[in-house]
């Protein structure tokens, strides 16, 4: 079956450091895949999509590019932020259900 | 506007009880997800009712879990005979009518199984 795969945390950086969080997926079809979201003691919120190929996800800052020929949809911004510290699941959607990576802690220090 | 809506939000369970999760879908919303997150095993889809079609259950880890909608709204999860390995955060989520590819996630039950 389909999945996704994502590089391991937790990832520290320095306020207004370049970040950069990869993803991978292994799929039979063109899926569109995701970027969320999981702040301290929130809830799963979605941050970006993309669903076609070379399509580009924005939100917040943060750029995602659906890259067919090396199945990629890695996660960057430029400049992070303390509020930027959470956890961050690759996700890529299936028959309807999402089918997520293993989350990446990512701590932002001031 | 409300969001998607859990209960309770913790529960605390010994081995070998039965336990019900409750959803409250975004009202409107016609497609109901249910994902556990545990240590373990990450995000992982359970089952999926999409209006009067019959649910996708090809998540669910064992026949001691099952779920149901009712009326095309609230949904249960039960967990039969807990295990410890059951002990997760179960969230729920929903998606408006055509808009399948953004779900809108609850805030989680946490189930620890003693």
């Amino acid at each position: 079956g389909d999945s996704v795969t994502q590089m391991e945390g937790p990832v520290t950086l320095s306020e207004e450091a370049f970040l950069t969080i990869n993803c991978t997926y292994t799929a039979t079809g063109y899926p569109s895949l995701f970027w969320y979201v999981q702040y301290p003691g929130e809830g799963l919120q979605l941050l970006l999509k993309a669903t076609k190929a070379d399509d580009k996800g924005s939100n917040k800052g943060f750029e995602a590019t659906y890259r067919k020929e090396t199945t990629s949809f890695h996660l960057e911004k430029g400049s992070v932020q303390v509020s930027d510290s959470a956890v961050y699941f690759c996700a890529l959607m299936e028959g309807g259900k999402l089918i997520f990576g293993q989350g990446t802690e990512l701590s932002v220090k001031p | 506007g409300a969001g998607v809506s859990q209960s309770p939000s913790n529960k605390v369970t010994e081995k070998g009880k039965d336990v019900e999760l409750r959803c409250d879908p975004i009202s409107g919303h016609t497609a109901l997800y249910w994902y556990r997150q545990s240590l373990g095993q990450g995000l992982e889809f359970l089952i999926y009712f999409q209006g009067n079609s019959a649910p996708d259950k090809s998540g669910l880890p064992s026949d001691r879990f099952s779920a149901e909608r009712t009326g095309g709204s609230v949904s249960t999860l039960t967990i039969q005979r807990t295990q410890q390995e059951d002990s997760a955060v179960y969230l729920c989520a929903s998606t408006r009518p055509g808009a399948k590819e953004t779900q809108y996630f609850g805030p989680g039950t946490r189930l620890l199984v003693l």
